[in-house]
């Protein structure tokens, strides 16, 4: 069974603070790992990741993949209220596994 | 980034009717999409795979008879909840498989909260 683990399940921070987010995997049929945002509706795409150690960046997130120990990271910095959201990490092919979320709470 | 429209984004059903929701890519031929439900702080549970043209893949545990799903072109896929309980009330979500360049990515629709009284 495909196995998608985040962590941590929530953390509250303050504005101006930088978050990482976790997630591991174990999969049958891997080709990309997704990073989501969710806030009040569905997910939003963020990230696709599909090679080892190629950071890849939106302003200020960023997320990178390590398929050797089959996990990635999701990082803001600067963070605002703004990026209070669950965030989601999907694994897979074209059937992908979700973890349970990152819950982020940005504080002023 | 592609668009995917679901319709209605809100239905409230009596108890034993039944609720058809519609899942659109706009932009884009998804020979694939997946149909989601997501209950309060959870996160989203695969109920199916829709593929053009033929049968739905049901996860486990996902009753076909009730989840009825079509994917009738390769813009639009509909899920019919067929008899509809409380306990089928639930945010659901479709979401298209675009792939394109060697990229494959999902895109979600904005989902649709079912409620039923």
């Amino acid at each position: 069974e495909d196995k998608v683990v985040q962590s941590p399940l929530s953390l509250v921070v303050h504005e101006g603070d930088t978050v990482t987010l976790n997630c591991s995997y174990e999969v049958t049929n891997f080709r990309s790992l997704l990073w989501y945002k969710q806030e009040k509706k569905a997910p939003t795409f963020l990230f696709m990741l599909t090679s080892s150690g190629i950071e890849k960046k939106s302003g200020r997130l960023s997320s990178i993949l390590d398929k050797k120990e089959l996990f990635s990271i999701l990082n803001i910095t600067a963070t605002q209220t703004g990026d209070s959201a669950i965030y989601l990490c999907a694994v897979g092919n074209n059937r992908l596994a979700f973890g349970k979320g990152n819950q982020v709470v940005v504080i002023p | 980034g592609a668009v995917v429209s679901q319709h209605p984004s809100r239905v409230i059903c009596k108890s034993g009717t039944s609720v058809k929701i519609e899942c659109r890519s706009l932009d884009f031929q998804a020979t694939t999409m997946f149909w989601y439900r997501q209950f309060p702080k959870q996160s989203l549970m695969l109920m199916a795979t829709s593929n053009e043209g033929s049968k739905a893949t049901y996860e486990q545990g996902v009753e076909k008879d009730k989840f009825l799903i079509n994917h009738a072109s390769l813009t639009l896929s509909t899920l019919t909840v067929t008899s509809a309980h409380p306990e089928d009330s639930s945010f659901y979500i479709c979401s298209a498989h675009h792939a394109g360049e060697g990229r494959v990515e999902q895109y979600f629709g904005p989902g649709t909260r079912l409620t039923v009284t």
